[in-house]
């Protein structure tokens, strides 16, 4: 296990509506990064917290924004949700000033009817 | 822009056979290539990883070798086990902090 731990981890959203998922990072780790991964495909980068800041953001409309809280816990929105935002949703920590490896948390299986 | 390519999609193997995965990568800054093994229904676990300044490394069973000139890296899974079935995934970045760019995923069946 790597103590990175996500809630929750399914739930079943409407067209329209908005979502929160919540992403508790390995002890020690300042920087969160979130991905969505499609079914069948590797996840793709949505964007990366450190120090409560956002630094780096992939190729994701403004609808999905986040949050990163002074324990770097994080949050993930997504608003207005759409039918092709059905996916798991991953969140991994590392602790960007010592050099380390990212580690993924379980991931929240997201689907938008 | 970036990308990371990977082969096969899918690998069948006899238990006890060798297993190998090819990826390419197409930004020349790339310095860190992770490789991930996802399990059904969990998120990707870290199993092996190596850095550009290095062309080889082993920890038991698994090995990557990394050719930056030609922008290729490798996995090698020897004496397979049925446990080692998954799907696999090479990755890289360009610093230990940066986004993971990853591949489309190898999905690996070792046959008892």
């Amino acid at each position: 296990e790597t103590g990175v731990t996500q809630s929750p981890t399914h739930l079943i959203k409407t067209r329209g509506q908005q979502v929160t998922l919540r992403c508790s990072s390995q002890s020690g780790h300042n920087t969160v990064s979130w991905y969505q991964q499609a079914l069948g495909q590797g996840p793709q980068f949505i964007f990366q917290y450190y120090r409560e800041e956002e630094n780096g953001r992939g190729n994701f409309p403004p609808r999905f924004s986040g949050l990163q809280f002074p324990n770097y816990s994080s949050e993930l929105n997504v608003n207005a949700l759409e039918l092709d935002d059905s996916a798991l949703y991953l969140c991994a920590s590392s602790f960007r000033d010592f050099n380390t490896e990212a580690f993924f948390g379980q991931g929240t299986r997201l689907t938008v009817v | 822009g970036e990308n990371v390519e990977q082969h096969p999609s899918t690998l069948s193997v006899q238990e006890g056979d060798s297993a190998v995965i090819k990826c390419t990568y197409s930004d020349s800054a790339s310095n860190y290539f992770p490789w991930y093994k996802q399990e059904l229904g969990k998120g990707p676990q870290l199993i092996i990883d190596i850095r550009s300044n290095v062309g080889e490394k082993k920890d038991q069973r698994i090995a990557v070798t990394l050719n930056k000139t030609a922008k290729h890296f490798s996995l090698h899974i020897t004496e397979t086990q049925p446990e080692d079935s998954a799907v696999y995934f090479c990755a890289a970045r360009k610093t230990s902090y940066d986004k993971v760019i990853f591949g489309p995923g190898t999905s690996l069946s070792v046959i008892p």
